[in-house]
């Protein structure tokens, strides 16, 4: 079965310092893969997404992520965090044979000034 | 583009009453909206799919007849609970798929129900 893991629950890094969030799918073809950003009492904001083509996708408020097919990989990335980029960010992979998408538990980044 | 809206953005409701929340897509027509429920820091719970003008699929472990989901317009779909019961409190989110967009879903804002 489809899974999405993303290992960290909680990272906090400093404003200004270079952010990697990751997450690893269990998927056998090529993936439909997601990053979401959900701020506190929000719904969730598409940051970007990975169909085919280029592994380096990127995304609104300066986020990247690459995929990494022989790592089973979307690791989020963003070179100088703001602290309005604290929020709780969801990988998500789409469900082979469905319309469906399968979330990851989450990672929550706090930012320290 | 692709904006979803919902409504009420907050309700308080009487342990035994119905609440009824609704999803709007704004500014495109959605054939599937999808109902997801969060707890408190954890992740999103897929509740049910709703494709317009037919019945809503359900999750495995969700009561349809305690969430009814109506999908009657391209850009409307409903969820109402029904005898609402202090457990039933939750973030209750939704999503519409883009038009031809495969799994690609935009989500509303959330709705966060209290019962007492």
């Amino acid at each position: 079965a489809q899974s999405v893991t993303q290992p960290d629950i909680h990272i906090t890094v400093s404003e200004g310092a270079s952010l990697e969030l990751r997450c690893n799918y269990s998927y056998g073809a090529t993936p439909y893969l997601f990053w979401y950003v959900q701020s506190p009492g929000q719904g969730l904001q598409l940051l970007l997404k990975y169909f085919s083509g280029d592994t380096l996708v990127q995304g609104i408020k300066g986020f990247e992520a690459e995929f990494k097919r022989s790592q089973s990989s979307f690791n989020l990335r963003k070179p100088s965090v703001h602290w309005s980029d604290a929020a709780e960010y969801f990988c998500a992979v789409g469900a082979a044979g469905t319309d469906k998408l399968i979330f990851g538990t989450g990672t929550r980044l706090q930012v320290f000034p | 583009g692709a904006v979803v809206s919902q409504h009420p953005s907050r309700v308080i409701c009487k342990s035994g009453t119905s609440v009824k929340i609704e999803c709007r897509s704004l500014d495109f027509q959605a054939t599937t909206m999808f109902w997801y429920r969060q707890f408190p820091k954890q992740s999103l719970m897929l509740m049910a799919t709703s494709n317009e003008g037919s019945k809503a699929t359900y999750e495995q472990g969700v009561e349809k007849d305690k969430f009814l989901i109506n999908h009657a317009s391209l850009t409307l779909s409903t969820l109402t609970v029904t005898s609402a019961h202090p457990e039933d409190s939750s973030f209750y989110i939704c999503s519409a798929r883009v038009g031809g967009m495969t799994y690609e879903q935009y989500f509303g804002p959330g709705t966060r129900l209290t019962v007492t």
